[in-house]
């Protein structure tokens, strides 16, 4: 079972970078052929996808905040870590990191099956 | 971009049935999948490809999807059922993931 944990400041200014690191502890040859994801969540709204990362580099990135967004990884930490730069106090929510799983028979699964505890963001003006 | 449909929220007696729909433009031809989320917890998947459940996940807790409207159906609902479910999909069109806007379920 794998567990995902995000981590990253609490509180950021407004035009600020936020930095946000998911670390998953499984070993490396579990990890192949899966993704992870990032999914953040206004306090009293819904879900709302951001980005995600498959273990062959692909990206993805929401079409409204890509200009916005960076993900990359590290095979060797099992992180996975997401950029968004200028933050606004309308980016105040939880951000959550979720494991996309691995493929199997060419079929690629598009759903989360894991997800990790989520952190609080708040940005300030 | 796709756009999921859900009503804002859904109240059901103990022991009843409740049924959650999630509209969309032929949603049928997609893979729809439903999360659970407790208040102050994270999501937790409880419906993947329309109908399939992942293991520790009650049978109680089944999918459908057909035409433009996807369906998650809780059969004898518990007090501990009560909590906001999302839809979600993949938008292939243009490769980006898409949420639905809750349902709060209320067990009355």
């Amino acid at each position: 079972q794998i567990t995902l944990k995000e981590s990253g400041p609490t509180l950021v200014k407004s035009t600020q970078t936020l930095t946000l690191t998911c670390t998953f502890s499984e070993l490396s040859r579990s990890t192949s052929g899966m993704g992870v994801g990032w999914i953040r969540q206004p306090p009293g709204k819904a879900l709302e996808w951001l980005a995600l990362i498959s273990w062959n580099d692909d990206k993805r990135y929401s079409p409204s905040l890509k200009s916005r967004l960076t993900i990359t990884k590290d095979t060797s930490k099992n992180q996975v870590v997401l950029t968004m730069t200028y933050m606004d106090p309308v980016d105040t929510a939880t951000y959550y990191c979720a494991r996309r799983p691995a493929v199997r028979g060419g079929i690629t699964p598009y759903y989360f099956d894991s997800w990790g505890q989520g952190t609080l963001v708040t940005v300030s003006s | 971009s796709y756009v999921l449909t859900q009503p804002p929220s859904v109240s059901v007696a103990p022991r009843q049935t409740a049924r959650i729909t999630c509209g969309g433009n032929n949603i049928g031809s997609k893979s729809v999948h439903w999360y659970q989320q407790k208040s102050g917890q994270a999501p937790v998947l409880v419906v993947y490809d329309d109908s399939d459940r992942p293991s520790g996940i009650p049978e109680r807790f089944s999918g459908s999807n057909s035409g433009n409207t996807a369906i998650l159906t809780i059969s004898r609902v518990e007090a501990g059922d009560e909590a906001d479910y999302y839809c979600q999909l993949w938008d292939s069109s243009i490769d980006h993931w898409v949420f639905g806007g809750g349902t709060k379920l209320t067990v009355l």
